[in-house]
């Protein structure tokens, strides 16, 4: 079972950040936040992923609150190109996928 | 990173046939994982496959109707057996690359169609 809430859905403008939350208030202490993305008919692709500290890559920015019930992915200027649903998931031994957040990026 | 080669990547198969799926990676990786995907729906991991021992599969999904074999560190593959249409589904092939974190890295998916 995913132990992850996301919005189904976002919308961005282009060029704009996008801010896709995520609430994870029963993840544990050595629990990672890993960020995936799926855009259409492809596998999903690693993004970041976190433990305590916010990180930051050449594909975006990971923000974990303080008591780390909760994280947000920042795509600091979004493409059309990052149309695609967001997976936030909380690691445990493998992977588990929710329901993720379906963004759009609009011109 | 890791580059993985899935074959086939798309099938139409006829109801009661069996399908097998291939995954090859081009390096040698510890972990191999087996998702599927309906129509519309998130990813659900069917297996995780062992390599020299019997796969790990999650509940819901058995043995005789997915087996799973990785004879080695860079191949395995997943038999969809006795087909029905609730069988059409992308499956994906994952791996884990230790690259001083785990990451996954996946498969373009086999999309396959049960008629």
């Amino acid at each position: 079972d995913a132990k992850t809430t996301q919005p189904p859905s976002m919308d961005c403008a282009e060029g704009r950040a996008a801010n896709l939350p995520c609430n994870h208030s029963t993840i544990s202490g050595n629990e990672y936040v890993y960020w995936y993305r799926q855009i259409h008919s492809q596998g999903p692709q690693y993004i970041i992923h976190g433990l305590k500290n916010n990180e930051t890559n050449e594909m975006a920015s990971l923000i974990i609150t303080e008591d780390r019930k909760s994280s947000t992915l920042i795509l600091p200027h979004a493409t059309l190109r990052d149309t695609a649903v967001y997976y936030c998931i909380v690691r445990v031994n493998d992977m588990r996928f929710g329901a993720g957040t379906r963004l759009t990026v609009k011109p | 990173s890791a580059v993985i080669s899935q074959k086939p990547s798309r099938d139409i198969c006829q109801r009661g046939t069996s399908l097998t799926i291939q995954c090859q990676v081009d390096s040698q990786v510890t972990m191999m994982f087996w998702y599927r995907q309906q129509p519309g729906q998130s990813l659900t991991l069917i297996a995780t496959a062992n390599q020299g021992s019997e796969a790990t599969y999650e509940s819901g999904f058995v043995i005789d109707k997915f087996p799973i074999s990785r004879p080695n560190l860079t191949f395995s593959t997943l038999t969809v057996s006795n087909m029905s249409p609730e069988d059409s589904s992308i499956y994906l092939c994952s791996v884990e690359a230790s690259t001083g974190f785990e990451k996954l890295f996946f498969g373009s998916g086999t999309q396959l169609s049960v008629l």
